[in-house]
């Protein structure tokens, strides 16, 4: 298996719901990645996993949680969300955190109304 | 902090032909790794080549070829032979070989056509 799996694919929601975005991979990569890519821009670094602990938050707001229940998962949790927050979410994830290609999923597009 | 500039938001070459995207960036760093990505409509971002900055050959994968310059700090991908299924966004993107995270430093990206 040499995918990143993400589901939703799409999920809108409002900003009273609590919902929550799923990443899998079985490659046995030890290093998971959030990014945020708004249209037409490039992906931004927002959580960085390192062997199932939180090793890089990029200054992102608490409406977003993080969570690595094991060494396949990465799970992110949303709560209060804004319409800005509107873009597509995309996991990766790389052999280590100090070295190996990130491989990405396919990413959940995400719309708050 | 590291930057990544790709100075092409567009970019459209006619199928079976000859194409180079530009990248440059800026680094203090002298030991790093850097790549260009593809993300067609699907959105999945699949890597297309990668450079390590110790190696001076530039990087070559079937129909797609880097030139790489350290000193100017430039990266530019070239695609022989374009197709149809080429036409994506690409971005390139630096990683340092040093930092903690192994996070990637995107570039604006180039959105590339390809023309029947």
């Amino acid at each position: 298996d040499t995918e990143v799996t993400q589901t939703p694919k799409h999920l809108v929601m409002g900003m009273t719901n609590k919902k929550s975005l799923k990443c899998e991979q079985h490659m046995g990569h030890r290093a998971m990645y959030w990014y945020k890519q708004k249209a037409k821009k490039p992906p931004e670094l927002m959580f960085v996993y390192s062997y199932e602990k939180l090793s890089i938050n990029e200054s992102v707001p608490s409406r977003f949680s993080p969570e690595c229940p094991n060494s396949s998962l990465l799970n992110l949790h949303l709560h209060a969300l804004q319409p800005e927050d509107s873009a597509l979410y995309l996991c990766a994830s790389s052999r280590s955190p100090d070295g190996g290609i990130h491989t990405f999923g396919s990413g959940t597009r995400l719309t708050v109304v | 902090a590291q930057t990544v500039t790709q100075s092409q938001p567009e970019m459209s070459v006619q199928e079976a032909e000859t194409v180079t995207l530009s990248c440059t960036y800026d680094t203090s760093e002298s030991d790093y790794y850097l790549f260009w990505y593809k993300q067609p409509p699907s959105r999945q971002m699949i890597l297309v080549i990668r450079q390590e900055a110790y190696k001076q050959q530039n990087a070559t994968e079937n129909r797609f070829s880097v030139n790489f310059q350290k000193a100017a700090k430039s990266f530019s991908l070239k695609i022989s032979d374009s197709q149809l299924g080429d036409a994506a966004m690409y971005f390139c993107a630096y990683r340092s070989a040093m930092n903690a995270g192994n996070m990637l430093t995107f570039g604006g990206g180039t959105r590339l056509m390809v023309k029947p």
